[in-house]
């Protein structure tokens, strides 16, 4: 049972244009939810998280929002820059309860010149 | 370096064999997990430690896999008898506890490329 669900593997973007990439959950527990980042080779790095307390949380060209009704979140990347291509994992744990932290799996952006 | 270290970076083995993956975490991290990602998967978690103890070996496939962790620094995941499913690439990755009582988001390592043949 996927409780952390990526439906698009991949999506394509114009440079200069908002990227916006969606995550669904299935468990009501998930009170922390994070987006991870990752190159080919190298490891997931960490790029924003947010608290179910909040439903906005942003950084520079990443906004995070949360829908806690829908199980919704999305990631927003504007302005879109070449080096954002790479694949983006959704993330979510119970900290509450010290839970692992469970993956989607992950959707392929890619930046168009 | 100060990130998570992983060794071998790449492994080949026969059908059958044992391989033991080594993580560093990062030092004075507690918390340590392991993830696999097979391809065109996500992220799937295997185990995770807090200091020592592992409270959640979960996601471990089979009896054929285990970890340990000692001195709350190193771990090594084993897996015996290996399996062509077993090829992966495994990732470790270590947070530690900030002061609000939360971990902080995961440290990962480059992983170990496991290729059974």
């Amino acid at each position: 049972d996927q409780q952390v669900k990526q439906n698009s593997p991949s999506l394509s973007v114009q440079e200069g244009r908002i990227s916006i990439l969606n995550c669904d959950y299935t468990n009501s527990m998930f009170d922390y939810f994070l987006w991870y980042k990752k190159y080919p080779a190298e490891g997931p790095t960490f790029l924003i998280s947010i608290s179910s307390i909040k439903d906005k949380n942003e950084d520079g060209r990443f906004t995070v929002f949360l829908n806690k009704s829908a199980k919704h979140l999305s990631l927003h990347i504007v302005p879109s820059q070449p080096g954002d291509s790479a694949v983006y994992f959704c993330a979510a744990s119970a900290i509450k309860r010290d839970d692992k932290i469970i993956f989607g799996k992950g959707t392929r952006l890619h930046i168009l010149p | 370096g100060a990130g998570v270290s992983q060794s071998p970076s790449n492994k080949v083995t026969e059908k059958g064999k044992d391989v033991e993956l080594r993580c560093d975490p990062i030092s004075g991290h507690t918390a340590l997990y392991w993830y696999r990602q097979s391809l065109g998967q996500g992220l799937e978690f295997l185990i995770y430690f807090q200091g020592n103890s592992a409270p959640d070996k979960s996601g471990l496939p089979s009896d054929r896999f285990s970890a340990e962790r000692t001195g709350g620094s190193v771990s090594t995941l084993t897996i015996q008898r290996t399996q062509q499913e077993d090829s992966a690439v495994y990732l470790c990755a270590s947070s530690t506890l900030l002061g609000t009582g939360t971990n902080s988001p995961l440290h990962f390592g480059n992983g170990t490329r496991l290729t059974v043949t």
